[in-house]
């Protein structure tokens, strides 16, 4: 098993440009989240899916949108980039507590995003 | 509201020393508590988890909900302890860990 991909792992944007994170994960996992980590700020909840065709907003949701169409796949959107979204993203999963299991997330490798 | 606070940044330590990294959380019911480290340029991966009550490369943590610590503790720290470590909340139902800001440990030889 892959586990949690993400795609691209480096990226330069524009300032003004858009461009989408893809997450995957193998697991059959219910439950995806979008990070970002910045320094001296931890990682900070974008937004988060519970299952299919559902998504909810985290603690720093502006300036991304999100889409869960497909139960394995997550994808982060940014519309226009701006400077203050350089950062690095980290994708991760879980599976749902309903199901039994504790709530353990298993991360990505990250996606290092620079905006100029 | 769910809180988790590491009060250090940084935290350097002489090889063979012990080491303690504090975890302090906030939140009304019963949480699961977490530790999670990021070694360098690697994903974040699960070190332990309080209801497991075990120890993981030599690591431990104990939940004291008197005082509302998870604190992580090893009693001799090795080089490849170097990383950044994170404690985390979950609440009940199906909300989202709650992440603190983490704490970078500087093992030196």
């Amino acid at each position: 098993n892959a586990g949690v991909t993400q795609t691209p792992k480096f990226r330069v944007l524009k300032t003004g440009q858009s461009m989408t994170l893809l997450c995957a994960q193998d697991m059959n996992h219910e439950y995806m989240y979008w990070y970002r980590q910045d320094p001296g700020m931890g990682l900070r909840l974008i937004h988060y899916s519970v299952g299919e065709g559902t998504t909810a907003k985290g603690e720093v949701p502006d300036g991304y949108n999100v889409s869960r169409l497909k139960k394995q796949n997550f994808l982060l959107g940014l519309e226009s980039a701006a400077p203050s979204q350089t950062s690095v993203y980290f994708c991760a999963s879980s599976y749902s507590r309903l199901a039994g299991y504790y709530n353990e997330q298993f991360f990505g490798p990250g996606t290092r995003l620079t905006v100029l | 509201a769910q809180r988790v606070t590491q009060p250090e940044k940084l935290l350097s330590v002489f090889k063979g020393a012990p080491v303690e990294l504090k975890c302090n959380y906030s939140y009304s019911g019963s949480p699961e508590l977490f530790w999670y480290v990021q070694y360098s340029r690697q994903r974040l991966q699960l070190l332990l988890r309080h209801i497991s009550r075990e120890s993981i490369k030599g690591f431990t943590a104990d939940l004291n909900k008197g005082e509302t610590s998870f604190h992580l503790k090893k009693p001799f720290a090795q080089e490849e302890d170097s990383a950044m470590y994170y404690c985390a909340l979950s609440g009940r139902g199906n909300t989202p860990l709650v992440f603190g800001k983490g704490t970078r440990l500087s093992v030196i030889a």
